[in-house]
């Protein structure tokens, strides 16, 4: 089966930084997808990896190693509106985007 | 860019009403348009797919006569849930992508449906 794993919950301090990881197993791989969603919101797209290595958007960076499954998603210079719960995404062979159950990540003071 | 609005953002209605919600990509042509329901601290699921002018793709367990689905043009899909009841209560977001299936999906700000 298909499957995307990333941690339920973290919590990190203002000004810190954090990485949110996300392993994954599909039938096939068309890309990787990081969204944040506030609480009682929609999704809103943060980036997408669909080749190994580091992009950088600002103070988000994401990560991809395909070899490995494996992606994360680097917070840097926390701020309290970060607080939200970070969703990664998967497109398969078919093209049809797998989602994680989402990281709630809490940011205290 | 890439800015889909969703309209309404919230209904309170009685059991047994019909509910219409409408997606559109106000900045550009959305060949794809996808529609999730998501429960209380629960992930998206994805209910159904719909290209323009075709009929829906539905997924597995999702009612296709009680969630109806039309995507008339490149820039309006719409959601009707039938007969309301209770159980339907959830938070409906519908998602757009524009050309080629590795683009991303872009959400409208998604619509809180309470059945009474």
């Amino acid at each position: 089966g298909q499957n995307i794993d990333q941690p339920t919950e973290m919590t990190a301090t203002e000004g810190a930084i954090v990485q949110i990881n996300c392993t994954y197993q599909t039938s096939g791989f068309n890309g990787l997808f990081w969204y944040q969603q506030h609480a009682g919101e929609a999704p809103t797209f943060l980036s997408y990896n669909v080749l190994d290595g580091l992009e950088e958007k600002g103070r988000f960076s994401s990560f991809l190693s395909r070899s490995k499954g494996y992606s994360y998603l680097l917070l840097k210079e926390l701020q309290m509106k970060d607080s939200a719960s970070y969703l990664c995404a998967v497109k398969d062979s078919n093209y049809q985007l797998i989602w994680g159950a989402g990281t709630k990540l809490i940011i205290k003071p | 860019g890439a800015v889909v609005s969703q309209h309404p953002s919230r209904v309170i209605c009685k059991s047994g009403t019909s509910v219409k919600i409408e997606c559109r990509s106000l900045d550009f042509q959305a060949t794809t348009m996808f529609w999730y329901r998501q429960f209380p601290k629960q992930s998206l699921m994805l209910m159904a797919t719909s290209n323009e002018g075709s009929k829906a793709t539905y997924e597995q367990g999702v009612e296709k006569d009680k969630f109806l689905i039309n995507h008339a043009s490149l820039t309006l899909s719409t959601l009707t849930v039938t007969s309301a009841h209770p159980e339907d209560s959830s938070f409906y977001i519908c998602s757009a992508r524009a050309g080629r299936e590795v683009e991303p999906q872009h959400f409208g700000d998604g619509t809180r449906l309470s059945i009474l």
